[in-house]
């Protein structure tokens, strides 16, 4: 079965300091892979993906992801974190079991909270 | 504001009653997602369409739930006989689907559903 998973629910970081957000999956053949971010009442925004390449993906907002094939995982990362990047952070694999509906699973996301 | 746009934003209804959300997405976007989102959860996909055509559905979408897409531009969810269960936030993305390409999901605000 396809499926991301996020393993902490809550990430918690000093302003100016790097920050990871961790995301694995579980998919067969090669993963389509992308981060979105939800801040409170907005919906989802894109932030990066990653299809073949090069495994450092740079996004918006200064945000990167690495993805580790040997590790199955794809966590996003930021330099420097600001106050302002706290929100909900989800990581999605596109499911190509049926073809090509370009439908997304989700994980569960994970809480980002950047203290001052 | 030229992004994916939801209405309304927030629907209260009693058990029982009918419901509709309509989503605009981006403009010469040929495929339109739903998905459902609970509280601490990520987005579920409910239903796609390329163009006017639905192509999938999820085993989420029972019988009470329809949507359309005519002539392919905006979509509407409609939910017959509202339960409880049915509280969510119904999410809105759309794509430019082109051959050879993997596409981006951009996502409206959301409908909070709200069944008393």
């Amino acid at each position: 079965a396809q499926s991301v998973a996020q393993p902490e629910d809550q990430v918690n970081v000093a302003e100016g300091n790097p920050l990871t957000v961790k995301c694995t999956y579980s998919v067969s053949g090669n993963p389509y892979l992308f981060w979105y971010v939800q801040y409170p009442n907005r919906g989802l925004q894109f932030l990066l993906k990653y299809i073949t390449g090069d495994n450092l993906v740079k996004g918006s907002y200064g945000f990167e992801a690495e993805f580790n094939k040997s590790q199955t995982s794809f966590h996003l990362k930021k330099p420097s974190a600001l106050v302002s990047d706290s929100a909900l952070y989800f990581c999605a694999v596109r499911d190509i079991r049926s073809g090509n509906t370009g439908k997304l699973i989700f994980g569960q996301g994970t809480t980002l909270q950047v203290k001052p | 504001d030229t992004g994916v746009s939801q209405n309304p934003r927030h629907k209260i209804t009693k058990r029982g009653q009918n419901v509709t959300f309509r989503c605009d997405p981006i403009s010469e976007h040929n495929r339109l997602y739903w998905y459902r989102q609970t509280l601490g959860q990520g987005p579920e996909f409910l239903t796609y369409f390329q163009n006017e055509a639905q192509l999938e559905k999820s085993r989420l979408l029972s019988d009470r739930f329809s949507a359309e897409r005519p002539k392919g531009s905006f979509s509407t969810l409609e939910i017959q006989r509202t339960e409880q269960g049915d509280s969510a936030m119904y999410l809105c993305a759309s794509s430019f689907r082109r051959e050879g390409y993997t596409d981006t999901q951009y996502f409206g605000p959301g409908t909070r559903l709200t069944v008393l």
